[in-house]
């Protein structure tokens, strides 16, 4: 069972655009999180967001938490070559830990 | 920040095999450990949750016997994979929760991963 589902499944952009990814869920939570992950490694945290309405931002990445919390986005600026990778939201209760069905990235030189 | 070690990184073995694979929180102990499958360019799928000292807890679909999980000490989870088939070829990915909360929220230290290949 997905609980969180992602959009779009596959990314290919040229260097230096913009795009937004997205996490949608049916469920409220209290908290939700984003990890890259390149390949043949796990994935690295890149941020945490908790409260609705909650905009953070990393660099060129900034993230927003739905006011609902049941949905989230994950906005790039200005894509490099080096942001290709699989983008992960993810669900983490302490008990819990579900990833979100992932975004492949891909910035062309 | 916390280190999760996953040995090996890579394995190949015959079908009908079985293999092994450990992972290590080195400089905390973790009480939950989880296991996950990754398929390429795909998410990670949670395959169980290991709690130190009890059984594992495994996803809807995930054969228990197939996939046995130890989790002996607070430090060392690990995964078997018994009588492998080369549909069993997969990365797999270990993370250990971190003993501190903020909130409702423990960090989770994730293991570089170990790539099985079944021949």
């Amino acid at each position: 069972t997905q609980l969180l589902e992602q959009s779009p499944q596959f990314l290919s952009i040229q260097e230096g655009e913009n795009l937004t990814v997205y996490c949608n869920s049916s469920s409220v939570f209290s908290s939700l999180q984003w990890y890259r992950q390149e390949p043949g490694e796990g994935p690295v945290l890149l941020v945490t967001v908790v409260t609705g309405g909650e905009v953070k931002k990393l660099k060129r990445l900034t993230f927003q938490f739905g006011d609902a919390r049941k949905d989230s986005s994950l906005h790039i600026t200005a894509a490099q070559p080096g942001d290709t990778g699989l983008y992960l939201c993810a669900l983490n209760t302490g008990n819990q830990f579900y990833f979100g069905t992932g975004t492949s990235l891909t910035v062309i030189p | 920040g916390a280190v999760v070690s996953q040995h090996p990184s890579w394995v190949i073995c015959k079908s009908g095999t079985s293999v092994k694979i450990e992972c290590r929180s080195l400089d905390f102990q973790a009480t939950t450990m989880f296991w996950y499958r990754q398929f390429p360019k795909q998410s990670l799928m949670l395959m169980a949750t290991s709690n130190e000292g009890s059984k594992a807890t495994y996803e809807q679909g995930v054969e228990k016997d197939k996939f046995l999980i130890n989790h002996a000490s607070l430090t060392l989870s690990t995964l078997t994979v018994t009588s492998a088939h080369p549909e069993d070829s997969s990365f797999y990915i270990c993370s250990a929760r971190g003993a501190v909360a903020w909130g409702e929220v423990y960090e989770q230290y994730f293991g570089p991963g170990t790539r099985l290949t079944v021949t």
